[in-house]
């Protein structure tokens, strides 16, 4: 079974300062989805950004990039040029490729604050 | 945009009580799934729905269940609840297309309080 980590549970960052979430990966599969999700305060969960295994471009979605590391299992995100709506729970998440495995595995969540 | 909606944002029940989640989808998903989220764990899967009237069984099903009638309709169920079922639920849906990659669409979620 695929597992994913995230072993930051707290992260703070200054405004307009670079943040990194870290996310660690295990799996047995070669090709699978990886995905960023935001819980803001009290808001709906929504998706960051997207990244699919056999593509060894990095995803970037303007202040949201991430590293993916396919051989080390590890996908971390970063956040540029911090805002203070950029607060929120971050889950990483995990998804196999195979036609019909709907399903997300998704880590415990990093909570981000950011320090006006 | 996907519009995910569950029936409400907070709710107190008494142990024992038999408690209706429900969560309505407007983009025609085929996919639905309920998870349970609490400090500290993540989320966690407890049933989803690849279709209507299937159902699959999640990581934590016990003491939940689930009805898909209509396609754009999720329940979850608990048939009687209790204290260890206190918890943030939320509701999502995504598509089977290959170009949807799987994404999945959240509701705002219910906070569920058993006393």
């Amino acid at each position: 079974a695929q597992t994913v980590t995230q072993s930051q549970p707290e992260m703070s960052v200054q405004e307009a300062e670079t943040v990194t979430l870290s996310c660690t990966y295990d799996t047995s599969e070669s090709d699978y989805y990886l995905f960023w999700y935001k819980q803001p305060p009290s808001r709906q969960m929504i998706l960051v950004i997207r990244q699919e295994a056999y593509k060894q471009q990095n995803a970037t979605e303007n202040r949201f990039s991430v590293n993916f590391q396919k051989a080390a299992k590890s996908f971390s995100l970063k956040i540029s040029d911090s805002q203070l709506g950029d607060a929120a729970m971050y889950f990483c998440a995990y998804r196999s490729s195979n036609f019909g495995n709907e399903k997300l595995t998704f880590g415990t969540g990093t909570r981000l604050t950011i320090i006006p | 945009d996907v519009k995910v909606t569950q029936s409400s944002r907070y709710l107190v029940k008494r142990t024992g009580e038999k408690v209706f989640l429900e969560c309505v989808q407007d983009m025609d998903h085929e996919n639905m799934f309920w998870y349970r989220q609490d400090p500290g764990l993540g989320l966690r899967l407890i049933y989803f729905s690849y279709d209507v009237k299937m159902k699959e069984k999640g990581d934590i099903p016990e003491g939940y269940s689930v009805s898909r009638e209509k396609k754009e309709r999720f329940s979850l169920i608990l048939e009687s609840a209790s204290t260890n079922q206190t918890s943030m639920y939320l509701c999502a849906s995504s598509s089977k297309e290959k170009l949807a990659k799987g994404t999945q669409y959240f509701g705002p979620g219910t906070r569920l309080l058993v006393l």
